[in-house]
């Protein structure tokens, strides 16, 4: 079957830097996103990765690694408006977007 | 004004009432989305849809039917609400073309609550 692990909770101060993980098994593979979903809103786009390596965008940044089936988004200068659950997704052979159940980032002072 | 809007936002209903959840969307895209949403479980696909007259069962569709009405409203529907379908619904859209990571939008959710 399909699976997309990651972490519950985390808990982190504001300032400091966070790198949440993400594995998965899938048929296929064709990107991996991530999405950060305020209590009680929509999921956003954050990023997208297809191919191994680093991606950057300000304060957050995503690694792939296809060999091993595994992510992580990775933010820095933490902000309290950062608390929120962070979805990771990954779009199989068949372009249908798999989604792990989120990890809760809790931001204390 | 939203790209992509849901209504009603919030409504709580009897089971076995018949309850429809309707989607606009003003994006100009081709695929539409309904998912669900429970706490500790991640999204889930109830159907989808390709184009108006491409309709598909995603990995929950029991309970559920949708109708593509036209490119920009998509409605789910339960025939007969059953307390298990309390849960968020989400709408979204993407538009899978060359050059498109595919990304979702999604809007504001469904809160539906079935007593």
């Amino acid at each position: 079957g399909q699976n997309i692990d990651q972490p519950t909770e985390m808990t982190a101060t504001e300032g400091a830097i966070v790198q949440i993980n993400c594995t998965y098994q899938t048929s296929g593979f064709n990107g991996l996103f991530w999405y950060q979903q305020h209590a009680g809103e929509a999921p956003t786009f954050l990023s997208y990765n297809v191919l191994d390596g680093l991606e950057e965008k300000g304060r957050f940044s995503s690694f792939l690694s296809r060999s091993k089936g595994y992510s992580y988004l990775l933010l820095k200068e933490l902000q309290m408006k950062d608390s929120a659950s962070y979805l990771c997704a990954v779009m199989d052979s068949n372009y249908q977007l798999i989604w792990g159940a989120g990890t809760k980032l809790i931001i204390k002072p | 004004d939203a790209d992509v809007t849901q209504t009603p936002r919030n409504r709580i209903t009897k089971t076995g009432k018949r309850i429809m959840l309707e989607c606009s969307q003003t994006k100009g895209h081709d695929r539409m989305y309904w998912y669900r949403q429970d706490p500790g479980l991640g999204l889930r696909l109830i159907y989808y849809s390709f184009d108006v007259k491409d309709i598909n069962k995603g990995e929950i569709s029991d309970g559920y039917s949708v109708s593509r009405q036209a490119q920009a409203k998509f409605s789910l529907s339960l025939e007969s609400a059953i307390p298990n379908q309390t849960a968020l619904y989400f709408c979204a859209t993407s538009d899978l073309t060359s050059g498109d990571t595919g990304e979702l939008f999604f809007g504001e959710g469904s809160r539906l609550t079935v007593l």
